[in-house]
């Protein structure tokens, strides 16, 4: 089945700087790659997400880029502000008989420090 | 307005009981699910059911059975709860096949 690896763990950054978490999955036939970004406490939220039939995609600070050779997929913040501190989950999404079926990374807590 | 809502937030319950966990969305989505989020906070499918049909089943025990009223509700039972059950329970749905999975609050579960 998809397994999908996520890296690092954990991640400290000064307010200001850049953030990147990079995942990698083992089913090629995956094809949807949402990035989901959970509060302490909270549900998790989509931030951004990415298609195969795309490398690249932008929404203000967030990007995502996307390399199916590889089986790599990576989130880039810039400019981190300290809200951005939070738990960052990847997914990728197999093909499950045509239906939407989720396997997420273990999860990157990012800490922006003032 | 809520889009996933679930109820209880918080459970706390003795081993060898039974509870329910019930989830509504009001999005019009075709498919819902239940996720599980141990304490290292892996977030780990279980079930996905689409216009009230089960699709998905991952190996859950067979001490957790899903039911979905119509495309709207879909509840979890769990009988003969263990202290591994403890855990935050999510309930989401989606739109269908790679679209945005939205999530209910969570419910966390105590087995004591």
């Amino acid at each position: 089945g998809e397994n999908v690896e996520q890296h690092p763990s954990t991640l400290s950054v000064q307010e200001g700087d850049s953030a990147v978490i990079k995942c990698t999955y083992s089913d090629s036939a995956s094809n949807y790659f949402p990035w989901y970004k959970q509060e302490l406490g909270k549900r998790p939220q989509l931030i951004i997400d990415i298609r195969s039939n795309v490398g690249e995609k932008k929404d203000q600070r967030i990007a995502v880029t996307l390399n199916k050779t590889a089986k790599h997929f990576s989130l880039h913040i810039t400019e981190t502000q300290p809200e951005d501190s939070a738990v960052y989950f990847c997914a990728a999404s197999p093909f499950s008989g045509g239906y939407n079926k989720l396997i997420f990374g273990a999860g990157t807590r990012l800490a922006v420090h003032p | 307005d809520t889009a996933v809502s679930q109820t209880p937030k918080y459970l706390v319950t003795q081993m060898g009981n039974d509870k329910s966990i019930k989830c509504e969305q009001n999005l019009g989505h075709d498919t819902m699910y239940w996720y599980k989020q141990d304490s290292k906070k892996f977030l780990k499918i279980m079930f996905s059911y689409n216009n009230k049909e089960l699709i998905i089943n991952e190996t859950v025990p067979n001490r957790f059975s899903p039911k979905s009223p119509d495309k709207a509700h879909l509840n979890l039972h769990i009988n003969s709860l263990e202290l591994g059950d403890s855990a935050v329970y999510f309930c989401a749905s989606s739109r269908g096949r790679n679209t945005e999975a939205f999530f209910g609050q969570g419910t966390r579960l105590t087995v004591v």
